[in-house]
């Protein structure tokens, strides 16, 4: 069972245009809703999470949106920079964010054309 | 402050044989993950562990197993070895109360 579909599985955008990346999941259980973001030879870093009770959270030039009745929530970044070039997983979990058992989207390969 | 830290970084095992892998969590965190990265099948979760007790499993087999000691370090085993477990084994930890969980670099093995 695919319990978490993330789109596009690529993506190329040139400076200065907005990145957005979708995660759809099945499991209503889940409470805790993070991007994560990962670079060559290196793990993934926690880049920004939201609850299910707002439906927005901006951190800087990062967005999610999250839409809890079509079981979705994506990632905008805005003004995307070479910089931001790298892998981005969507990571949905159960227990608010207290429980380590994630499950990981396939990623999404960002490249930003300078 | 001392990230998450795995070792070793690079490890080459043959057929059949087992390894084990050690991550030291940040300091405080009792909460302690390892994940499966492979280009086919993405990012998998292994087992979690919060002071010393398995507190989640995934689908794996039970060759693979772990611990975590009372200083919250863990250890991951990986017993009878195939070519499949060639992977990128990331720990993450956390406090465990809903503030994110951090990864380390991972160990790259390499089964042959």
């Amino acid at each position: 069972q695919q319990q978490v579909k993330q789109s596009p599985q690529s993506l190329i955008v040139q400076k200065g245009g907005i990145s957005i990346i979708n995660c759809a999941y099945e499991n209503t259980a889940f409470d805790y809703f993070p991007w994560y973001q990962q670079f060559p030879g290196k793990g993934p870093a926690l880049l920004i999470a939201i609850r299910p009770d707002v439906s927005e959270k901006k951190e800087g030039r990062f967005t999610i949106s999250f839409n809890k009745s079509a079981k979705q929530f994506s990632l905008h970044i805005m003004d995307s920079q070479p910089g931001d070039s790298a892998t981005y997983f969507c990571a949905p979990g159960a227990g608010g964010g207290s429980q380590g058992n994630l499950i990981f989207g396939k990623g999404t390969k960002l490249s930003v054309k300078p | 402050k001392a990230g998450v830290t795995q070792t070793p970084r690079y490890l080459i095992k043959t057929r059949g044989q087992q390894v084990t892998l050690s991550c030291s969590p940040i300091s405080g965190h009792r909460s302690v993950s390892w994940y499966q990265q492979t280009p086919g099948q993405g990012l998998q979760f292994l087992f979690e562990y919060f002071s010393e007790t398995q507190r989640n499993k995934g689908n794996f087999p039970g060759r693979f197993s772990g611990r975590q000691f009372s200083n919250s370090r863990s250890e991951m085993n990986v017993s009878t070895l195939e070519l499949g477990d060639s992977a990128l084994y990331l720990c993450a930890s956390s406090f465990s109360r809903g503030d994110g969980y951090t990864f380390g670099s991972g160990t790259r093995l390499t089964v042959v």
